[in-house]
C-alpha cells in the first residue's frame, strides 16, 4: 500500500485566495483525521470522519475552514478565504479501530500523509 | 490545563545511555495511549501503543502507564544519534478515535 497521500506537498498563495488541500487514506481504513500543526500549538485535530461521515469537526477554526469525504478514498480541506494565520503544516491520517484482545481497549494507531505544507501571503 | 503535557526539551543524552521521556494527560477516562516520533520536517509515526496500567517492551523502546497517576512514559535503551527527533506522546480522550497530541519532548542523541 501506499500509504496515506497528500496533495499539494507545498502551497503558496496570497491572503483572501481559496485553498484546496487534499487527502487519499489507506485502503480499508474507515476513519480519517485532519490535523493541523504549527510551533505554538502543536498537531491539532481539525476534524474525523468515520464511514466519510464527519464525526467532530469541533476543532475546525471558524467558518472558513470546510472539509468533505464525498468516497471512502478521497478528502478534501478547504479554506475560503486563506489568512495569514492560517500557514502550518497541515497533516492528513486514516486508522482502522479493532478491540485489543485482552483489554477490549479501542486499538488503533494512526498513519499519517507526509502533509501539505501552507504558507499564506 | 492542557489535556496532554510533556516536557519541550531538548532532552540531550549520549549515544548508549537510556533517555526517558515523559507525558502526563487529563482526561481519566482516557484508555489509549500512544507515543509517535516526528523526524524534522517529516510527518509523525506511530512506535509504540499501550493500554493497560504496566510496562510494554519492544526492542528498544519501553512504554510505561500508570492510570492512577494520569502518567506515560517512554524509555528508549542504547539510544542512537538516529533515535534525535520530536517524541509525541498521544491519548485518546472524548471518543475512542479522538486523540489529543502533547506538544513534543526533542531528544538528542549525542555521539
Amino acid at each position: 500500500d501506499a500509504g496515506v497521500i497528500q496533495s499539494p506537498r507545498h502551497e503558496v498563495t496570497e491572503m483572501g485566495q481559496e485553498v484546496t488541500l487534499r487527502c487519499k487514506p489507506i485502503s480499508g481504513h474507515d476513519y480519517l483525521f485532519w490535523y493541523r500543526q504549527t510551533m505554538m500549538r502543536g498537531l491539532e485535530l481539525l476534524i474525523y470522519f468515520n464511514n466519510n461521515v464527519p464525526i467532530d469537526d469541533s476543532g475546525m477554526p471558524e467558518d472558513r475552514f470546510s472539509a468533505k469525504m464525498p468516497n471512502a478514498s478521497f478528502s478534501t480541506l478547504k479554506i475560503q478565504p486563506s489568512e495569514p494565520r492560517d500557514s502550518a503544516v497541515y497533516f492528513c491520517a486514516s486508522s482502522f479501530i479493532f478491540s485489543h484482545p485482552g483489554t477490549g481497549a479501542p486499538n488503533y494507531g494512526y498513519t499519517f500523509g507526509s502533509g501539505t505544507r501552507l504558507t499564506v501571503v | 490545563q492542557k489535556e496532554v503535557e510533556q516536557n519541550s526539551g531538548p532532552l540531550s543524552v549520549p549515544e548508549g545511555a537510556i533517555a526517558s521521556l515523559n507525558c502526563t494527560y487529563s482526561d481519566r477516562g482516557s484508555q489509549s495511549f500512544f507515543w509517535y516520533r516526528q523526524y524534522s520536517g517529516k510527518s509523525p509515526e506511530l512506535i509504540m501503543s499501550i493500554y493497560s496500567n504496566g510496562d510494554k517492551e519492544d526492542g528498544r523502546f519501553t512504554a510505561q502507564l500508570n492510570k492512577a497517576s494520569q502518567y506515560v512514559s517512554l524509555l528508549i535503551r542504547d539510544s542512537q544519534p538516529s533515535d534525535s527527533a520530536t517524541y509525541l506522546c498521544a491519548v485518546n480522550s472524548g471518543g475512542y478515535q479522538k486523540v489529543t497530541f502533547g506538544t513534543g519532548t526533542k531528544l538528542q542523541v549525542i555521539p
